[in-house]
């Protein structure tokens, strides 16, 4: 079974500009998670989907905005990126339901962001 | 409030015992995880307990939870090079599907 797919691997681009960031996540994961890795804050949450609704969202501005398909797959949109944004941008599928199994996220292989 | 605290660096020899330890501080998480990050990669989950559980063994790694002193710990048995990787322990109120992480401990292994 494939794992998560993030689409690209790699970015550079210029401060002021926007990015939009793909998840496809593992056949049947109905629920998309997006995380912001950095060094000094570490892995801090962004937002949460489920069956193309917005679950959970985390303590960043509007700038960063998400959504999710009826396959599944979710993007990431960051507007007016700033020096700080850059950052290593994983995501994690899982199945999205309480119990056991069901909330084990396994996460992509990030795409690595660079604002210039 | 979520908060969970990791040491920064642990450092065994190959074929030792490691032990890397974690604290948090949300006494409604429900589950707690162990994740595994290698260089330029994301992150590969290794195991995860449940809030009603003491122990959990699977193969090489033994995860104890003590969930009075919200303390949880990793042991890998027989260390290996190939184990040599930042580990994150996190936790989930599953009400909000959203993993807290720690800072990470950095396992160093020597030959």
């Amino acid at each position: 079974k494939a794992g998560v797919t993030q689409t690209p691997r790699y970015l550079i681009k210029t401060r002021g500009q926007q990015v939009t960031l793909s998840c496809s996540p593992i056949s049947g994961h109905r629920s998309v998670s997006w995380y912001q890795q950095t060094p000094g804050q570490g892995l801090q949450f962004l937002f949460e989907y489920f069956s193309e609704t917005q679950r959970n969202k985390g303590n960043f501005p509007g700038r960063f905005s998400g959504r999710q398909f009826s396959n599944s797959r979710s993007e990431m949109n960051v507007s007016t990126l700033e020096l700080g944004d850059s950052a290593l941008y994983l995501c994690a599928s899982s199945l999205g339901r309480r119990g056991g199994a069901n909330t084990e996220a396994f996460f992509g292989q990030g795409t690595r962001l660079t604002v210039v | 409030g979520e908060d969970v605290e990791q040491s920064l660096f642990l450092s065994v020899r190959e074929g030792d015992s490691s032990v890397i330890n974690c604290t948090y501080t949300d006494s409604s998480s429900t589950y707690l995880y162990w994740y595994k990050q290698e260089p330029g990669a994301g992150l590969q989950l290794l195991t995860y307990i449940f809030s009603n559980m003491d122990m959990k063994q699977d193969q090489r790694l033994t995860v104890l939870l003590n969930k009075k002193d919200k303390h949880l710990s990793l042991r890998i048995a027989d260390t290996q090079t190939g184990d040599s990787a930042i580990y994150f322990c996190a936790e989930m109120n599953t009400g909000f599907q959203k993993l807290v992480f720690g800072t990470g401990t950095r396992l160093l292994v020597s030959p």
